[in-house]
């Protein structure tokens, strides 16, 4: 059973759009969204985090929106670069923090320039 | 500061084999968490350490086991490999359980032929 569903797949947008990636959940025990971003060869780094009591975080270029009613969210990338090409995964843990997260499938992301 | 550092980075085993994989986190964090990550599964919660504690453990079959040193390093072995462990094994750590933040390794690439 997926408890965290992402989409999509694959996403390609050109450089100086928004690139929206979406996550449902199931989970209502889930108290911590965390996007990962994650280079060919690298592991995946942190790049933002909510909890379900805020309904937006912003960071630079990147935004989580949250809607807890119909258990989505989804993260925003505003004026997409190049170098923003990486795989992004959702991800959820119902421990607060970063605790046995529960990943979605992920989200391959090419800028074009 | 030195990163989370896995070794080896790869690995090719035959089937039937056991294999043991390395993780050093990052200078005082205590917490270590064992991924697997397959194209078609994605990133799956193996198991947590903290203390010498194995705390979380997850859907895996007992051919994967785990362990964590006095030093926080901690490794991970599989038995009796089949072709389907053929995946990245990331390792994340954190500073204790329910950080908000985990820092992942490059991973282990372990081919099973």
């Amino acid at each position: 059973q997926q408890q965290v569903k992402q989409s999509p797949q694959s996403l390609i947008v050109q450089k100086g759009g928004i690139s929206i990636i979406n996550c449902a959940y199931e989970n209502t025990a889930f108290d911590y969204f965390p996007w990962y971003q994650q280079f060919p060869g690298k592991g995946p780094a942190l790049l933002i985090a909510i909890r379900p009591d805020v309904s937006e975080k912003k960071e630079g270029r990147f935004t989580i929106s949250f809607n807890k009613s119909a258990k989505q969210f989804s993260l925003h990338i505003m004026d997409s670069q190049p170098g923003d090409s990486a795989t992004y995964f959702c991800a959820a843990s119902n421990r607060g923090g970063s605790e046995k997260l529960v990943f979605g499938k992920g989200t391959k992301l090419t800028v074009n320039p | 500061k030195a990163g989370v550092t896995q070794t080896p980075r790869y690995l090719i085993k035959t089937r039937g084999q056991q294999v043991t994989l390395s993780c050093s986190p990052i200078s005082g964090h205590r917490s270590v968490s064992w991924y697997q990550q397959t194209p078609g599964q994605g990133l799956q919660f193996l198991f947590e350490y903290f203390s010498e504690t194995q705390r979380n453990k997850g859907n895996f079959p007992g051919r994967f086991s785990g362990r964590q040193f006095s030093n926080s390093r901690s490794e991970m072995n599989v038995s009796t490999l089949e072709l389907g462990d053929s995946a990245l094994y990331l390792c994340a750590s954190s500073l204790r359980p329910g950080a908000t933040e985990a820092f992942f390794g490059q991973g282990t690439r372990l081919t099973v032929v």
